[in-house]
């Protein structure tokens, strides 16, 4: 168990419609990553929180935000779903140290998204 | 931006024998390379992890090897046990010139499977 709790763990829902993802991180983590892991793209970085604030961005799509809220857990809200969006959704924490150090990230048990 | 190709794909052993995984990556200024294990139905778990200053790291059946001048670096696990069947990821971050913007890129990851 690596303390990173993922809410709910299946969400099956249709095209159009607009769901949220939660994720709590490890106490005492700061930073919250998400990621999207579909067969044919692997595991892909979608954005990144820190304390709050966004980090850094990958290939998330217009359709979908994210954020962090001042207890640090985190939602990333994916709208307009398409069939395509039908993917396991990761997020991982990590304690980002300030001072240059790089925090070991750790992934909670993903939700499987299923958009019919 | 960063590539990271990983091989092989899969990779079938018998029990007991060793098992070898390879990435390589392009930006030179890398210097974080963790390795993830991931079981069926789970999220990716970190299993060892390397930094540029360092050359080989082990812990107890698992080893990481990185050779900076050829921008690759590899997980050996030896004695392997069926519990060690699993999709195995490397990733890369590159030196973090922004603080806390820390994007891991994945390999493609490799199937591992052990025969008893």
């Amino acid at each position: 168990d690596s303390g990173v709790t993922q809410t709910p763990k299946h969400l099956i829902t249709a095209t159009g419609q607009r769901v949220t993802l939660r994720c709590s991180p490890r106490s005492g983590d700061l930073s919250v990553y998400w990621y999207q892991q579909s067969l044919d793209q692997g595991l892909q970085f979608l954005i990144q929180y820190y304390n709050g604030e966004e980090r850094a961005k990958g290939n998330i799509l217009e359709r979908f935000s994210a954020q962090q809220f001042p207890d640090l857990h985190s939602e990333l809200n994916l709208s307009s779903l398409e069939l395509g969006d039908s993917a396991l959704y990761f997020c991982a924490s990590s304690v980002d140290e300030a001072g240059g150090g790089v925090g070991e990230q750790f992934f909670g048990p993903g939700t499987r998204l299923t958009v019919l | 931006g960063e590539n990271v190709e990983q091989h092989p794909s899969t990779l079938s052993v018998q029990e007991g024998d060793s098992a070898v995984i390879k990435c390589t990556y392009s930006d030179s200024a890398s210097n974080y390379f963790p390795w993830y294990k991931q079981e069926l139905g789970k999220g990716p778990q970190l299993i060892i992890d390397i930094r540029s200053n360092v050359g080989e790291k082990k812990d107890q059946r698992i080893a990481v090897t990185l050779n900076k001048t050829a921008k690759h670096f590899s997980l050996h696990i030896t004695e392997t046990q069926p519990e060690d069947s699993a999709v195995y990821f490397c990733a890369v971050l590159p030196w973090r010139s922004n603080f806390g913007n820390e994007k891991l890129t994945f390999g493609t990851g490799t199937r591992l499977t052990i025969i008893p």
